[in-house]
C-alpha cells in the first residue's frame, strides 16, 4: 500500500531564508505526487504536483519540488521564505482510488 | 466564482446527536469526498463518490454516512456511533476523466470544525 512520510514535525526558518520540506513516500508503480498547503483553520491549497516528465516541478507562491525516484523523495523547496508562508504543508501520494496525505510539516516563520 | 463551500464553520452537538456537515461545489466535478482531519495525522478519507447515486467507503467510514443525490452535493452525517467525532472535516472535489493524473488533482472546501460534547 502507498505511504508518505513527513519526517519534520515543525520547521522553524527566518524571513528571507532557504526552505527544504522532505517528503518520502511508498509506491511500487510511477507515483503522482501533490504538495498542499494549509492556513490555520483553512482548506487546502494545491501548490505543485507531479504526474510525469521533468523531475523539477514549480508551483505557485514561488515554491518547486523535485522528485527523486532513486531516494523515492519529493521535496517541496523556496529559496526565500515570506512571513505569509507560515503555515502547514502536506505532500499527499495517489494510491489506488484516493489520495494518501502525510502528516503534515508545521512552518513558522521568525521575522 | 467557481468553487466548494461548506458550512457551517463550526459546529456544536451534544454527544448521542446525529449532525449533517454540508459540502456543495459548482466547479462541475465528478467526484467528491470527505476527510477528517486530527492534530498531527494529516488527512483521513472517509467517503468518496465519483458519480450521482453512488459512493465508496474510504478508510474510517464507520460511524459516518453520506448521500449523493445531485452532483453539486455531497453531505456527511456524524452519527451518534461515532466514538470520537470532535475534529475539523474537510471536503473536497474532483474532475474525473482524460488524462487519468487529473482526476486526482482535489480541490478543498474551507472545513467545518465539529465540537461534540
Amino acid at each position: 500500500a502507498q505511504s508518505v512520510t513527513q519526517p519534520d514535525i515543525h520547521i522553524t526558518v527566518s524571513e528571507g531564508a532557504s526552505l527544504e520540506l522532505r517528503c518520502n513516500y511508498s509506491y511500487g508503480a510511477t507515483p503522482y505526487l501533490f504538495w498542499y498547503v494549509q492556513s490555520p483553520g483553512q482548506g487546502l491549497q494545491l501548490l505543485l504536483k507531479y504526474f510525469s516528465g521533468d523531475t523539477l516541478v514549480q508551483g505557485i507562491k514561488g515554491f518547486e519540488a523535485e522528485f527523486k525516484r532513486s531516494q523515492s523523495s519529493f521535496n517541496l523547496r523556496k529559496p526565500s521564505v515570506h512571513w505569509s508562508d507560515a503555515a502547514e504543508y502536506f505532500c499527499a501520494v495517489v494510491g489506488v482510488r484516493q489520495l494518501t496525505f502525510g502528516s503534515g510539516t508545521q512552518l513558522t516563520v521568525l521575522p | 466564482d467557481g468553487g466548494i463551500t461548506q458550512s457551517p464553520k463550526y459546529l456544536f452537538r451534544k454527544e448521542g446527536q446525529n449532525v449533517t456537515l454540508s459540502c456543495e461545489q459548482n466547479l462541475n466535478h465528478d467526484a467528491m469526498y470527505w476527510y477528517r482531519q486530527d492534530p498531527g495525522q494529516g488527512l483521513r478519507l472517509i467517503y468518496y463518490s465519483q458519480i450521482v447515486n453512488d459512493f465508496q467507503k474510504g478508510d474510517i467510514a464507520e460511524g459516518y454516512s453520506v448521500s449523493r443525490e445531485k452532483k453539486e452535493s455531497f453531505p456527511l452525517t456524524v452519527t451518534s456511533a461515532q466514538k470520537n467525532p470532535t475534529a475539523f472535516y474537510l471536503c473536497a472535489s474532483s474532475i474525473e476523466g482524460r488524462p487519468v493524473p487529473k482526476t486526482y488533482e482535489q480541490y478543498f472546501g474551507p472545513g467545518t470544525r465539529l465540537t461534540v460534547t
